[in-house]
């Protein structure tokens, strides 16, 4: 089955810099590359997400980019906000994801 | 649109009890999901269901586990004879016939089994 790696395990960064986490996955098949916010004691949100066709994508401060043949895609966060401090979980697969094991983000003022 | 709805948000029960939890996917997605994700880490996927049709249970799912979604609405999952094991948030997410692979969560159904 698919297997997802994800780091760094935590993160703490300053207001206004950026973030960067990386998740690499096992199964050539996966097509369908999600990243999730969670908030504690909340459900993951949906914040992008990226399939096999496309290399890059960006949503306002969110970017994801990913890599086919190294098999590895990456979150992008510009411009931090304390709003963005969360559990961030990258997933792989196509109907049936896989996650990664959760980035906690903190964001100092 | 209200979201993916989940009942209860938390139980606590006995080890031995049985526990049964709801979810309301969004309205018109044909298929529904279940999760189970433990502290400190990512969810695990437990089933899915395509209208009323279970197409794929995991591993992780033992004989205690069982899930319906009789009118391929509101879906129930079960767990018999429950152990300390089981503790952990028990999630659903749907997707509809469109974009099959873009799935939203519900908050989730907090156990804790004593």
């Amino acid at each position: 089955g698919e297997n997802v790696e994800q780091h760094p395990s935590t993160l703490s960064v300053q207001e206004g810099d950026s973030a960067v986490i990386k998740c690499t996955y096992s199964d050539s098949a996966s097509n369908y590359f999600p990243w999730y916010k969670q908030e504690l004691g909340k459900g993951p949100q949906l914040i992008i997400d990226i399939r096999s066709n496309v290399g890059e994508k960006k949503d306002q401060r969110i970017a994801v980019t990913l890599n086919k043949t190294a098999k590895h895609f990456s979150l992008h966060i510009t411009e931090t906000q304390p709003e963005d401090s969360a559990v961030y979980f990258c997933a792989a697969g196509d109907y049936k994801l896989s996650f990664g094991a959760g980035t906690t983000v903190t964001v100092r003022a | 649109d209200t979201g993916v709805s989940q009942d209860p948000r938390h139980k606590i029960t006995k080890r031995g009890q049985n526990v049964t939890f709801r979810c309301d996917p969004i309205s018109e997605h044909n298929r529904l999901y279940w999760y189970r994700q433990t502290l400190g880490q990512g969810p695990e996927f437990l089933t899915y269901f395509q209208n009323e049709a279970q197409l794929e249970k995991s591993r992780l799912l033992s004989d205690r586990f069982s899930a319906e979604r009789p009118k391929g609405s509101f879906s129930t999952l079960e767990i018999q004879r429950t152990e300390q094991g089981d503790s952990a948030m028990y999630l659903c997410a749907s997707s509809s016939l469109r974009d099959e692979e873009t799935q939203y969560f519900g908050p989730g159904t907090r156990l804790l089994v004593l």
